[in-house]
């Protein structure tokens, strides 16, 4: 069946230091992978995007990487800083309307 | 503020009792979905449609849940007969597809609708 998952529930990192964040998924007909951050009260708001015949993508600190050998995917972000605080989830899609969920990694940033 | 918003952003009901959530999506945006949320977990995708047709259902949805998009533009999302177990954040999202693209990329959220059961 379709799951998409994370190592780690929580997350903590100094102000300044690169965060990872890593999520393994199941499905191996998913085409794209998202990342979204959710800060409390808020609803998900969209990060960065990999499709699945790329292995890395980079946006604004922020890069996303995919080994799909392993069903493996990555958020790293750079110079963390304390509005970096949220829960980010990792998402597939296989390619059609349907995005599918992870639980989410809670990152805390320590000042 | 034009982004995704959803009425009312908090909801308390008694068990059995019906209750309506409104989203309001980007307003050239072609595709609304709903989905649920419950603490500590992501969103779980409940419906979706494209324009004004709903094109798939989660298992999730029983029959007490329906939802409506009867102009393409505004959405209502109806729990009838609420259980405990609805007690959740409803999370509306919505994106552009153009003419035979399926996969839209970002999906933009709403803040929800906290819906409490007691």
């Amino acid at each position: 069946g379709e799951s998409v998952g994370l190592h780690l529930p929580t997350l903590s990192v100094q102000e300044g230091d690169n965060s990872i964040i890593n999520c393994a998924y199941s499905n191996s007909a998913s085409d794209y992978f998202i990342w979204y951050k959710q800060e409390s009260g808020k609803g998900p708001q969209f990060i960065i995007d990999i499709r699945s015949n790329m292995d890395k993508r980079q946006g604004q600190r922020v890069t996303v990487l995919l080994n799909k050998t392993v069903k493996h995917l990555s958020l790293q972000i750079a110079a963390t800083q304390p509005g970096d605080s949220a829960v980010y989830f990792c998402a597939e899609n296989t390619g059609g309307f349907k995005t599918i969920f992870g639980a989410g990694t809670r990152l805390f940033v320590k000042a | 503020d034009t982004g995704v918003s959803q009425d009312p952003r908090h909801k308390i009901t008694k068990r059995g009792q019906n209750v309506t959530f409104r989203c309001d999506p980007i307003s050239e945006h072609n595709r609304l979905y709903w989905y649920r949320q419950t603490l500590g977990q992501g969103p779980e995708f409940l419906t979706y449609f494209q324009n004004e047709a709903q094109l798939e259902k989660s298992r999730l949805l029983s029959d007490r849940f329906s939802a409506e998009r009867p102009k393409g533009s505004f959405s209502t999302l109806e729990i009838q007969r609420t259980e405990q177990g609805d007690s959740a954040m409803y999370l509306c999202a919505s994106s552009l597809a153009r003419t035979g693209e399926k996969f839209t990329g970002e999906l933009f959220f709403g803040e929800g609708s906290r819906l409490t059961v007691l």
